[in-house]
């Protein structure tokens, strides 16, 4: 499966700053997908990068909040904009590694765990 | 509504000790099920996969099972080891015209010594 490097690992941020995480993977992949995962709580899918168009963000998730970059098929970042408390999240990077059958595989970065005071 | 629903929401068992999780989901129509392991501060890691002819699957002391017509899965882990203590999430997965993925809140499992 493929190898999916992120970073930064960790961060403290101030408010009103943004951040930009970086997602690497080992092959290429034609989507890329970023998802938030809220102090105790399960993932919740931002958008889907696609190399060479706009990302697709989900309902309840803005491009001027999470702006993300697609440049090619191995790369994608996620910022984080002009950030508050409540962006305090783990923010994972995720590649859809398809078993031959065709079922979607999610295979996940470490994460990035950003707190923000 | 999709929605995918673990149970319990966290458990204690003693080193040694099986254990069973439960998943419930109401996705539809239905493509896969996976169960994911997520270690403290890492990202989640896939155990097991299941499409919706298959009844169980085990990977090492993780056996999965799925009963479709129930809309039901389990993840028994046999002989726990301290390491197992993690987050083990329930995802669904349903197929219309694009794969849309559900995940589970989780159940955070300790195994102490």
């Amino acid at each position: 499966s493929a190898v999916i490097s992120q970073k930064p690992s960790r961060d403290i941020c101030q408010r009103g700053t943004s951040l930009t995480i970086q997602c690497q993977v080992d092959s290429q992949v034609t989507m890329m997908f970023w998802y938030r995962q809220q102090p105790g709580q399960s993932l919740t899918l931002i958008a889907t990068a696609n190399q060479g168009s706009e990302a697709t963000y989900e309902s309840g998730f803005v491009i001027d909040k999470f702006p993300i970059s697609r440049p090619n098929l191995t790369f994608s970042t996620l910022t984080v904009s002009n950030m508050s408390p409540e962006d305090s999240s783990i923010y994972l990077c995720s590649v859809n590694t398809g078993a031959p059958s065709g079922a979607n595989v999610l295979t996940f970065g470490a994460g990035s765990r950003l707190t923000v005071l | 509504k999709n929605q995918v629903e673990q149970s319990p929401q966290s458990l204690i068992i003693l080193e040694g000790k099986n254990c069973t999780l439960q998943c419930n989901y109401t996705v539809s129509p239905f493509s896969n099920l996976r169960w994911y392991k997520q270690d403290t501060g890492r990202g989640p890691v896939s155990l097991t996969i299941m499409t919706f002819s298959e009844n169980t699957k085990s990977n090492g002391r993780y056996t999965a099972t799925l009963d479709a017509d129930t809309k039901q899965s389990s993840l028994h882990i046999t002989a726990s080891q301290l390491s197992d203590s993690a987050s083990y999430i329930c995802v669904v997965s349903r197929n219309t015209g694009g794969f849309k993925t559900i995940f589970g809140a989780g159940t955070r499992l300790f195994v102490k010594a």
